[in-house]
């Protein structure tokens, strides 16, 4: 079945620590990729997206992302989390190319704490 | 802020009520979009509304209702309800959600109890 999968349903890490969040699509066609970050009584914003091209795709708030096909993965990194990086997490992807309406099928989260 | 404005941030209704929520988009984006967001269930897409005229509806129950009379606005009218329904309910809007690749902007969504 096609899904997006994010394993870690909640990560811990200390203040400076790197992070890694990890992501897993299953689709025939490599879909669009997309992370989106939510903020404590806030919406959603986008982190970054990733559609063809460079596989390793720099976004806001120094995340990066990694595409890598043959493991069907997204995983989102940061080499240095800072408090304010406390949120919740989305993996999201729109199965590409064709017929779409704009949407997006969500992972179920990763929410990450950081310890001071 | 987003752009994106969502009315009210806090609903409580009964069974038998009959409720509104508002979402404005102040991007001039044309596509906009129900979100529900459910403790430990992915968002699921609801509805999509793309140049006033809907495109997507995800299998939702009649008793949830979408309006969307222009680009800018759009209503998610409420009706006999059940406690399962509670949850952060978000509107988003687009640019164009033909191309795939466009960004969602997110409002920070209205929060639900169903009693």
């Amino acid at each position: 079945a096609q899904s997006v999968t994010q394993p870690d349903i909640h990560i811990t890490v200390s203040e400076g620590a790197s992070l890694e969040l990890r992501c897993n699509y299953s689709y025939g066609a490599t879909p669009y990729l997309f992370w989106y970050v939510q903020s404590p009584g806030q919406g959603l914003q986008l982190l970054l997206k990733y559609f063809s091209g460079d596989t390793l795709v720099q976004g806001i708030k120094g995340f990066e992302a990694e595409f890598k096909r043959s493991q069907s993965s997204f995983n989102l990194r940061k080499p240095s989390v800072h408090w304010s990086d406390a949120a919740e997490y989305f993996c999201a992807v729109v199965p590409a190319p064709s017929g779409n309406t704009g949407k997006l099928i969500f992972g179920q989260g990763t929410t990450l704490q950081v310890k001071p | 802020e987003t752009g994106v404005t969502q009315t009210p941030r806090h609903l409580v209704m009964g069974m038998t009520n009959k409720k509104s929520l508002k979402c404005e988009q102040h991007l001039g984006h044309n596509a906009m979009y129900w979100y529900k967001q459910s403790a430990k269930k992915p968002l699921e897409l609801m509805f999509v509304y793309n140049f006033k005229e809907q495109t997507e509806n995800n299998s939702v129950p009649s008793r949830f209702s979408p309006e969307c009379p222009n680009s800018s606005h759009l209503f998610l009218h409420l009706h006999t309800l059940q406690p399962e329904d509670s949850a952060l309910y978000l509107c988003a809007s687009s640019q164009d959600p033909t191309s795939g690749q466009e960004t969602q902007y997110f409002g920070p969504g209205t929060r639900l109890l169903v009693l």
